[in-house]
């Protein structure tokens, strides 16, 4: 079964770092671009992060540009994302999407919380 | 940019009726670019419609997509009990790279 799992989620401070996680499993993840997608509390869907199979394309939404991250290890099989500098309104369940280009294959999230 | 509005906001139906979602866009967009997600509460979005009217695999036939230019509307023909849930569509393939709509819930009257 193609799967995504997601893990790293947890209580930052404003300003403070976290690296979430994105494991694939069942298809060959080398394949594949990978997206990062979020959801604030109550709210609808933000695409955050997109990086191509052998990471050459790079592309982030403007309300993240410049603090996160995104990377991938094709030998781990596994999406990362980087978030520095962390601000209230990151507050959101973050999914990872496979692009096929659009998004057949999500992980089930991992919740980030930002708040002192 | 392009920006995606979804009506209505809400619609409440009884299982069985049929739920006539839309999307409209700012500017004409590729119907090669245009995909739908069903989201219900507490889980992850899926895809159920790309490329504007193709369905994704193991969506029953019930759920149908069409439309062109900047506006695109996705059917369920006969709403079972499980259909109900919050609907976006979604653009993809521009700067920024995927635009979603800012859903569409369907509610059990």
């Amino acid at each position: 079964e193609e799967q995504l799992l997601e893990s790293g989620g947890d209580l930052a401070q404003p300003g403070g770092s976290l690296r979430l996680s994105c494991v694939a499993s069942g298809f060959s993840f080398f394949r594949y671009a990978m997206s990062w997608v979020r959801q604030a509390p109550g709210q609808g869907l933000e695409w955050v992060a997109f990086i191509s199979t052998t990471s050459t394309n790079i592309q982030y939404a403007e309300t993240v540009k410049g603090r996160f991250t995104v990377s991938r290890d094709n030998s781990k099989n596994t999406l990362y994302l980087y978030m520095n500098s962390l601000r209230d309104e990151d507050t959101a369940i973050y999914y990872c999407a496979r692009e096929t280009p659009y998004m057949d294959i999500w992980g089930e999230g991992t919740t980030v919380t930002v708040s002192s | 940019e392009i920006v995606l509005t979804q009506s209505p906001g809400t619609v409440s139906l009884s299982p069985g009726e049929r739920a006539t979602l839309s999307c409209r866009a700012s500017q004409s967009v590729s119907s090669g670019s245009l995909a739908w997600y069903q989201q219900k509460l507490g889980q992850a979005p899926r895809l159920l419609i790309y490329g504007a009217s193709s369905r994704a695999t193991g969506i029953p036939d019930r759920f149908s997509g069409s439309g062109s230019g900047t506006d695109f509307t996705l059917t369920i023909s006969r709403l079972e009990p499980e259909d109900f849930a919050v609907y976006y569509c979604q653009y993809y393939g521009a700067l920024p790279l995927f635009i979603f709509g800012p859903g569409t819930k369907v509610d059990i009257k």
